[in-house]
């Protein structure tokens, strides 16, 4: 059975500082991994998602890495803003036919002015 | 183009009283997931339809919860009666496939509080 793991459970930054939000998972067997961010009373909005044949994908300020032998992923955000502040979760989905994802429960961001 | 809708955003109810959620897919998406997620976890799938036919329902209690997808499109998600431990965040998803390279994306998400 797949287990995420995500830790810490909650991290606060000053503003401005580069920092690294970790996800591990069991079963190295997956299709593809996501990062999402949520909003306290919010969906979930997709931020960045990597196929298990890539390394990394990269969007404005966020860079997400896979590292599927070690069982790791890591989402790199640049030069952080008091409105990244949110929940990042990370989700895998199996390789295999179906597109069910397992989520971890989240790091609780909160960047300081 | 619109995203995932649902209603209602929140819901107060008592516990043994019955609640409905509903949620309209991104037109044209042929699957669609219900997800629950308790405070401080991460949403954990419910029940997932590829159109009108159920794919996954393993993690459901189906002794007090039930879902419907009538013509493949909106979908409608019960639980009856609501226990405390029901109270948690119901997520609906779409995604045009039901496949795994299918990116999933999600509506806004109903509040269920159960007293």
């Amino acid at each position: 059975k797949q287990e995420v793991t995500q830790i810490p459970a909650a991290l606060s930054v000053p503003e401005g500082e580069n920092l690294v939000l970790n996800c591990s998972f069991t079963d190295s067997a997956i299709y593809n991994l996501q990062w999402f961010r949520q909003d306290p009373g919010k969906g979930l909005t997709s931020l960045l998602l990597i196929q298990s044949s890539q390394r990394e994908q990269t969007s404005g300020r966020l860079n997400a890495s896979l590292d599927k032998s070690s069982g790791r992923s890591t989402l790199y955000i640049a030069a952080s803003q008091p409105g990244d502040s949110a929940t990042y979760l990370c989700a895998v989905s199996p390789t295999g036919a179906n597109s069910k994802l397992t989520f971890g429960k989240g790091i609780t961001l909160s960047v300081r002015p | 183009e619109a995203g995932v809708a649902q209603s209602p955003r929140y819901k107060i109810i008592e516990k043994r009283q019955s609640v409905a959620f509903w949620c309209n897919p991104i037109s044209g998406h042929a699957t669609l997931y219900w997800y629950q997620q308790i405070l401080g976890q991460g949403p954990k799938l419910l029940i997932q339809f590829q159109n009108n036919g159920v794919v996954d329902d393993s993690q459901l209690p189906k002794d007090r919860f039930s879902a419907e997808r009538l013509k493949g499109v909106d979908s409608t998600l019960k639980i009856q009666p609501a226990k405390l431990e029901d109270s948690a965040v119901y997520l609906c998803a779409s995604s045009l496939g039901w496949t795994t390279y299918n990116e999933q994306f999600f509506g806004p998400g109903t509040r269920l509080t159960v007293l």
